[in-house]
């Protein structure tokens, strides 16, 4: 089965600056990669997603970016804010989809 | 106002009780499931279904067990099998299909096994 690994587990960053979170995973079949942003007590949100036949999509802050050769995908997040602080779940879809452990994003004002 | 539904948001048992959580969508959605959410781990695939009286075994599926009898619900039962069952237990759902990925997540479930 699909095995999506997730680095790191916790980034800090000062307001402004940008982070990147880095997944691999590892079914060449797998077609679909979303992002999810989890809020501290609330549910997990769609916040950006891109396809396989794509190599980077971008909405306003937030761009993904997909090397089907390596096996690997990012999402990076410019002139980050306080509301981004978050705990964000990476993803990929073959069969079923299959989330990373999550990366606890700070961002310290 | 469209969504999905869990109930309860919080729950206590005693060990060797099984225990129903529910799961109602009115987004006229096929495919529903349950991730477990525990510290470090991520979302855990327990159960999937792609259409109503139909469901697949996920990652987890030990000592859980889920019926899908209408196409708004699907609720998970914990059973006394679970030997770890103290966990935050999320219900999804998504239009199905092969093309289509986007997860609706409902609030949670979170349970406590005293």
């Amino acid at each position: 089965g699909e095995n999506v690994e997730q680095h790191p587990s916790t980034l800090s960053v000062q307001e402004g600056d940008s982070a990147v979170i880095k997944c691999t995973y590892s079914d060449s079949a797998s077609n679909y990669f979303p992002w999810y942003k989890q809020e501290l007590g609330k549910r997990p949100q769609l916040i950006i997603d891109i396809r396989s036949n794509v190599g980077e999509k971008k909405d306003q802050r937030i761009a993904v970016t997909l090397n089907k050769t390596a096996k690997h995908f990012s999402l990076h997040i410019t002139e980050t804010q306080p509301e981004d602080s978050a705990v964000y779940f990476c993803a990929a879809k073959g069969e079923k989809l299959t989330f990373g452990t999550g990366t606890r994003l700070t961002i310290i004002p | 106002d469209g969504g999905i539904t869990q109930s309860p948001k919080y729950l206590f048992r005693k060990e060797g009780q099984n225990v129903t959580l529910s799961c109602e969508q009115n987004l006229n959605h096929d495919a529903m499931y349950w991730y477990r959410q525990d510290p470090g781990q991520g979302l855990r695939l327990i159960y999937y279904s792609q259409i109503v009286n139909d469901f697949q075994k996920g990652d987890i599926a030990e000592g859980y067990s889920v019926s899908r009898e209408k196409k708004e619900s699907f609720p998970l039962t914990v059973t006394s099998a679970q030997k770890n069952p103290t966990a935050f237990y999320l219900c999804a759902s998504s239009m199905g299909g092969r093309n289509t990925g986007e997860l609706f997540f409902g609030e949670g479930s979170r349970l406590t096994v005293l």
